[in-house]
């Protein structure tokens, strides 16, 4: 059974400070790596993904870095501010490599709660 | 642009009644997929539709089923209801299928006494 492997389970990170969250995975079916934040009572909504034509994506304080080699890729949250508290979700699309089959595989999550 | 909804957002069912849940995607997003989330397992994936045909399906027993209408608006059944059941269920919507940006509900929590 393919699977997603997310760690930490919970981060505490002191504002201001890097806040990193990693991923491994089995075998995609496509190459899209998303990151997913998540509030307290809603939705899931996306944050940042990457295709990797590209080993980094950054957009504001978010970057995504990626390592195919190692089947692995991360989530840097850099200056974290208490607004970032939330759990975040990889969720890289595994399945039958044929396009419709690919559903995205949340891994279960980061709690990562940013101190003042 | 209205967002997706889902409905009920909190609903309670005795072991063994049934459930159905509604979801009206984004105008113009022709899949829709459904995941169940529990504090120990995460988002788990149920099944997706698209253009009222099922796409794709989570190891979910046959209790677990859904539909998709013309309109793309889809809803999701659970019967014969266990205690395990209890879940927030979500709902996304997205442009077509395959990897993409999946747009989420805020989801119907279900609590099964």
């Amino acid at each position: 059974q393919q699977q997603v492997k997310q760690s930490p389970q919970s981060l505490i990170v002191q504002k201001g400070g890097i806040s990193i969250i990693n991923c491994a995975y089995e075998n995609t079916a496509f190459d899209y790596f998303p990151w997913y934040q998540q509030f307290p009572g809603k939705g899931p909504a996306l944050l940042i993904a990457i295709r990797p034509d590209v080993s980094e994506k950054k957009e504001g304080r978010f970057t995504i870095s990626f390592n195919k080699s190692a089947k692995q890729f991360s989530l840097h949250i850099m200056d974290s501010q208490p607004g970032d508290s939330a759990t975040y979700f990889c969720a890289p699309p595994l399945g039958i490599s044929n396009f419709g089959n690919e559903k995205l595989t949340f891994g279960t999550g980061t709690r990562l709660t940013i101190i003042p | 642009k209205a967002g997706v909804t889902q409905t009920p957002r909190y609903l309670i069912k005795t072991r063994g009644q049934q459930v159905t849940l509604s979801c009206s995607p984004i105008s113009g997003h022709r899949s829709v997929s459904w995941y169940q989330q529990t504090p120990g397992q995460g988002l788990q994936f149920l099944f997706e539709y698209f253009s009222e045909t099922q796409r794709n399906k989570g190891n979910f027993p046959g209790r677990f089923s859904g539909r998709q209408f013309s309109n793309s608006r889809s809803e999701m059944n659970v019967s014969t209801l266990e205690l395990g059941d209890s879940a927030l269920y979500l709902c996304a919507s997205s442009l077509a299928l395959g990897p993409g940006e999946l747009f989420f509900g805020e989801g119907s929590r279900l609590t099964v006494l």
